[in-house]
């Protein structure tokens, strides 16, 4: 059974950081691309971030572009967003989801994970 | 960026309904398009892949449609489960953009 179960989530202060933990278990975690998806508060989907399966190409959505940072770790089968200068309007619960391909087009979002907020106050 | 517009943003409907949600890409994409269902709390499910291919385990009723910029989703005979909010997302060339949603709610 595939299962992505995030972590790291929880309340900063703007301009502070966080790193979001995104665990995998139930498939080939290397031959996947990963992508983080936030969702805000009483609003829609919103695409933030994709890493192919070796972490040599990423992509990012303009607004996070120069302050949040994709990797992986695919000896521990995990997927990390690194969050810097964080802002009101990042504040979001934020869903690691599993690919079905390596990366690039076609590469669907078939599993997603529980979700974890991020709030970021004064 | 390619921008999606979905219509309508807002849906009330019966059980037993048949319902059509559309969503309109600001460009081409072939048919890199994916449609998910998301109830309150829950992370989105994926039910329809390429436009038109059913995710293993969703429900016939389901199916969608269309290329090219014009895709739609339909549900046949609305369930009691059907309730939700629809997304559809763009998978033709990164950022893998959103629509901004369809609410489908019991009248």
């Amino acid at each position: 059974e595939v299962q992505l179960l995030e972590s790291g989530g929880g309340l900063v202060q703007p301009g502070g950081s966080l790193r979001l933990s995104c665990a995998a278990s139930g498939f080939t975690f290397t031959n996947y691309a990963m992508t983080w998806v936030r969702q805000a508060p009483g609003k829609g989907l919103e695409w933030v971030s994709v890493i192919s399966v070796s972490g040599d190409f990423t992509y990012y959505t303009d607004s996070v572009k120069g302050r949040f940072t994709i990797s992986r770790d695919n000896s521990k089968n995990t997927l990390y967003l690194q969050m810097n200068s964080l802002r009101a309007e990042d504040t979001a619960v934020y869903y690691c989801a599993k690919g079905v391909g390596s990366y690039g087009s076609g590469n669907y979002h078939d599993y997603w994970g529980q979700g974890i907020l991020v709030t970021v106050s004064s | 960026d390619i921008q999606l517009t979905q219509s309508p943003s807002f849906l009330s409907a019966s059980v037993g309904d048949r319902v059509t949600i559309t969503c309109r890409a600001s460009q081409g994409i072939s048919s890199y398009l994916a449609w998910y269902q998301q109830k309150p709390g829950k992370a989105p499910k994926f039910l329809i892949y390429a436009a038109s291919t059913l995710q293993s385990g969703v429900p016939s009723r389901f199916s969608g449609s269309g290329s090219g910029t014009e895709f739609t989703l339909t549900i046949s005979s609305l369930q009691p489960e059907d309730f939700a909010t629809y997304y559809c997302q763009q998978l033709n060339s990164y950022p893998f953009t959103f629509g901004q949603g369809t609410r489908l709610e019991i009248k």
